[in-house]
């Protein structure tokens, strides 16, 4: 079945400092991806819809200076998240859809859970 | 936009009893509903899923229905068992377009 890999598992960082996340699909090709943020027992926020070779789309109240999003290629996006402050700690879940279907299925990576200190 | 709201937000059941979660969803547009379980600190996984020219689909012990009419659509686990327990997400979607999840329903199937 389609894979999607997601690295780090776990990072813990200063305040101040940047974090790069990435997104891999590992077995199928992705020209969409999406990125989520989850609150411990909340639902799945999405942050931004990342499409390969242009610029991603952001949902209302997500800064997009703050997170910023490349998608490069076809099986990769990464999440930056820039000048991290405690308030960003949080579980962000990447998820691909399958650019070889239309029936819209999302695979859904493991999950970062970043700690900002 | 879309906005999906899900019921129940809890639900407990005995083993073996069944359980049903509902959803509804305010774009007519959407024609892609999937349902999600996630275990504690684990990805969200497909369980089920149908699309808008179908009113109902099964896969063993579960099944999902839609009234497209209504715009609402339901989850229902047969047969509970306890490693059935998690929290299960609805999601409305087009199908070239992003999804919008439910509140989520912790379903707790007790031994």
């Amino acid at each position: 079945g389609a894979v999607v890999s997601q690295h780090p598992s776990r990072v813990i960082c200063k305040s101040g400092t940047s974090v790069k996340i990435e997104c891999r699909s590992l077995d199928f090709q992705a020209t969409t991806m999406f990125w989520y943020r989850q609150f411990p027992k909340q639902s799945l926020m999405l942050m931004a819809t990342s499409n390969e070779g242009s610029k991603a789309t952001y949902e209302q109240g997500v800064e997009k200076d703050k997170f910023l999003i490349n998608h490069a290629s076809l099986t990769l996006s990464t999440l930056t998240v820039t000048s991290a402050h405690p308030e960003d700690s949080s579980f962000y879940i990447c998820s691909a859809r399958d650019s070889g279907t239309t029936h819209g299925e999302q695979y859904f990576g493991p999950g970062t859970r970043l700690t900002v200190t | 936009g879309e906005n999906v709201e899900q019921h129940p937000s809890t639900l407990s059941v005995q083993e073996g009893d069944s359980a049903v979660i509902k959803c509804t969803y305010s774009d007519s547009a959407s024609n892609y509903f999937p349902w999600y379980k996630q275990e504690l600190g684990k990805r969200p996984q497909l369980i089920i899923d149908i699309r808008s020219n179908v009113g109902e689909k099964k896969d063993q012990r579960i099944a999902v229905t839609l009234n497209k009419t209504a715009k609402h659509f339901s989850l229902h686990i047969t047969e509970t068992q306890p490693e059935d327990s998690a929290v299960y997400f609805c999601a409305a979607a087009s199908y070239a377009g992003k999804s919008t999840f439910g509140d989520g329903t912790t379903l707790t199937v007790k031994p």
